[in-house]
């Protein structure tokens, strides 16, 4: 059974501190993304990588950093949390050239800053 | 630019069918998505659709892709209690045969009793 699996359901943080969000996937995807998911805006992309080392801006980055050490592994790096940052983060993985249904979901981090 | 629009929310009576819209602007997509989120869980991929079909069926679900008015519609027949959630459509763009997904804001499906 394939599996994107983010590290932390539910989170709390205080404002000004550094924040890691982890996602890992056991299918050798080449593609990984996140994106924050807030009422009424949907789904929007922070960040993305297409290969290891490789990452790239998406909508919305500013505040966010990420890291693509191994393959299997995209973090999401928040370094200095703020209150407007308090959202779900979902995270995704996909093979390059997908067919349509081949982009996985992780189940979500739910991130409160306080 | 990308943008995908959908309305925020939808009320249906139970039996009924549900007409779920979404436009986007990119004529370059790929691919359209639906998805599916229930209450606490992440994202389900429901159905989607080759941006050079007309339609496309599965059980109750029904899609229909309007290309040149840019307009993407799910129609869920026989509307069930199980099927409240958020519906989330997507267009997918193609950048060197690496997909990117853009999301629309969500239609809060509700069913009456």
């Amino acid at each position: 059974d394939v599996k994107v699996t983010q590290s932390s359901r539910y989170l709390v943080k205080r404002t000004g501190e550094k924040v890691f969000l982890e996602c890992v996937q056991d299918m050798d995807h080449e593609n990984m993304f996140w994106y924050r998911q807030d009422p009424g805006l949907g789904l929007r992309l922070i960040y993305f990588s297409y290969d290891v080392k490789m990452k790239e801006k998406g909508d919305i980055p500013e505040g966010y950093s990420v890291s693509r050490e191994k393959k299997e592994r995209f973090s999401l790096i928040l370094e200095s949390a703020s209150t407007n940052q308090t959202s779900m983060y979902l995270c995704a993985s996909t093979t390059p050239g997908m067919s349509g249904n081949t982009i996985y979901f992780g189940e979500g981090s739910w991130l409160t800053v306080v | 630019g990308e943008d995908v629009e959908q309305s925020l929310f939808l009320s249906v009576r139970e039996g009924d069918s549900s007409v779920i819209n979404c436009t986007y602007t990119d004529s370059s997509s790929t691919y359209l998505y639906w998805y599916k989120q229930e209450p606490g869980a992440g994202l389900q991929l429901l159905t989607y659709i080759f941006s050079n079909m007309d339609m496309k069926q599965d059980q109750r679900l029904t899609v229909l892709l309007n290309k040149k008015d840019k307009h993407l519609s799910l129609r869920i027949a026989d509307t069930q209690t199980g099927d409240s959630a958020i519906y989330f459509c997507a267009e997918s763009i193609s950048n060197f045969g690496n997909e990117k997904l853009t999301f629309g804001t969500g239609t809060r499906l509700t069913i009456i009793p």
